[in-house]
């Protein structure tokens, strides 16, 4: 069963301009949802986090876009760099984290300089 | 360490072979999990490890699957009778204290041939 779905499976920007993509979530005893980062032949590397108390939260170019009564979320991203060329993954879990996470199934993220 | 530590990053082995991953977490941190990447598929969790707890084994995708973690740190994730559709890339994890962020290792990357 897929708790957490993510769209776009693919995705191209051009330089500068801002990426944006969507997860939807099934579970409401979900109460962490955080985005990985994952470069080719490394490991997934925690982006930006939040938790439902919010509905939204910003580090840097990195914005997360949190509604909970639709059961979604998502990542924006300014200024789109080809430095951010990679995949992206969200994924959510119960008590705060210290859960097991259940994540979507990815987004590649192609800058075009 | 300073980071997860996976061994080996490659490994071809034959169907119906056993193999060992390994995972040296980041030192201090209590939890430790397992999760599997399959071609341009999402994380797939595996195991979860949390100090002296039973493990949560309920990812594990059939009785051919094993972890186990001694002293508290090092884990091997153990594959017996490999089947072609255990190729994947298997990451591990570690947290503080099962808590919020988790670092992930680069992987190994199984291949059953």
């Amino acid at each position: 069963q897929q708790q957490v779905k993510q769209s776009p499976q693919s995705l191209i920007v051009q330089k500068g301009g801002i990426s944006i993509i969507n997860c939807a979530y099934e579970n409401t005893a979900f109460d962490y949802f955080p985005w990985y980062q994952q470069f080719p032949g490394k490991g997934p590397a925690l982006l930006i986090a939040i938790r439902p108390d919010v509905s939204e939260k910003k580090e840097g170019r990195f914005t997360i876009s949190f509604n909970k009564s639709a059961k979604q979320f998502s990542l924006h991203i300014m200024d789109s760099q080809p430095g951010d060329s990679a995949t992206y993954f969200c994924a959510a879990s119960k008590d705060q984290g210290a859960q097991k996470l259940v994540f979507g199934q990815g987004t590649r993220l192609t800058i075009n300089p | 360490g300073a980071g997860v530590s996976q061994s080996p990053s490659n490994k071809v082995t034959e169907k119906g072979k056993d193999v060992e991953l390994r995972c040296d977490p980041i030192s201090g941190h209590t939890a430790l999990y397992w999760y599997r990447q399959s071609l341009g598929q999402g994380l797939e969790f595996l195991i979860y490890f949390q100090g002296n707890s039973a493990p949560d084994k309920s990812g594990l995708p059939s009785d051919r699957f094993s972890a186990e973690r001694t002293g508290g740190s090092v884990s091997t994730l153990t594959i017996q009778r490999t089947q072609q559709e255990d190729s994947a890339v298997y990451l591990c994890a570690s947290s503080l204290n099962g808590g919020l962020g988790y670092t992930f290792g680069s992987g190994t990357r199984l291949t059953v041939v």
